[in-house]
């Protein structure tokens, strides 16, 4: 069975730095993965999805990357903002079926 | 309206009632999804919907009854749940269910159960 494991579960820092959320999945063979956004008392918000076959995804201040092999993914948030604190979820697509297996999620905190 | 609505939002019932949650999606996709997502538990998919028709139930207990009328509405129907049932709700929509759709989530329905 797919486990993913997102590191660290919590995360504070100061307006302006730059930061990595960390995703490991244990079976490689996947279709591909989603980082999520959820605000609280919100759903989902869909940040970047990465083909297997790519290696990273970028969307402004956002860039995600994809080492399938080694059963990893980095979400790389820069100059952060306090308008960036959420709960970051990755999520990764089996290759066979749809059903997307999710992370915990990390807590981020940016502070002014 | 656009995107994928949930109703209601928040939901407090005792374990005797019966009562439903609803989700439309407007994006005109033909898959759609119920998920539960309960404190410290990753988000758990509970049943798949393609094109009206069921294609996946995880093992989720039969107090929990989906029901799928078209492809933009579904529903999912609460008898005798337990406290441990209480959890958000999320609704998630994608065109189809053959990769690499993306799924797009509704704000999900807070249920409580007493």
């Amino acid at each position: 069975k797919q486990e993913v494991t997102q590191i660290p579960a919590a995360l504070s820092v100061p307006e302006g730095e730059n930061l990595v959320l960390n995703c490991s999945f244990t079976d490689s063979a996947i279709y591909n993965l989603q980082w999520f956004r959820q605000d609280p008392g919100k759903g989902l918000t869909s940040l970047l999805l990465i083909q297997s076959s790519q290696r990273e995804q970028t969307s402004g201040r956002l860039n995600a990357s994809l080492d399938k092999s080694s059963g990893r993914s980095t979400l790389y948030i820069a100059a952060s903002q306090p308008g960036d604190s959420a709960t970051y979820l990755c999520a990764v697509s089996p290759d066979s079926g749809y059903a997307l297996n999710f992370g915990k999620g990390t807590s981020l905190l940016v502070t002014p | 309206e656009t995107g994928v609505t949930q109703t209601p939002r928040h939901l407090v019932m005792g374990m005797t009632n019966k009562k439903s949650l609803k989700c439309e999606q407007h994006l005109g996709h033909n898959a759609m999804y119920w998920y539960k997502q309960s404190a410290k538990k990753p988000l758990e998919l509970m049943f798949v919907y393609n094109f009206k028709e069921q294609t996946e139930n995880n093992s989720v207990p039969s107090r929990f009854s989906p029901e799928c009328p078209n492809s933009s509405h579904l529903f999912l129907h609460l008898h005798t749940l337990q406290p441990e049932d209480s959890a958000l709700y999320l609704c998630a929509s994608s065109q189809g269910t053959r990769l690499p759709y993306e799924q797009y989530f509704g704000p999900g329905t807070r249920l409580t159960v007493t």
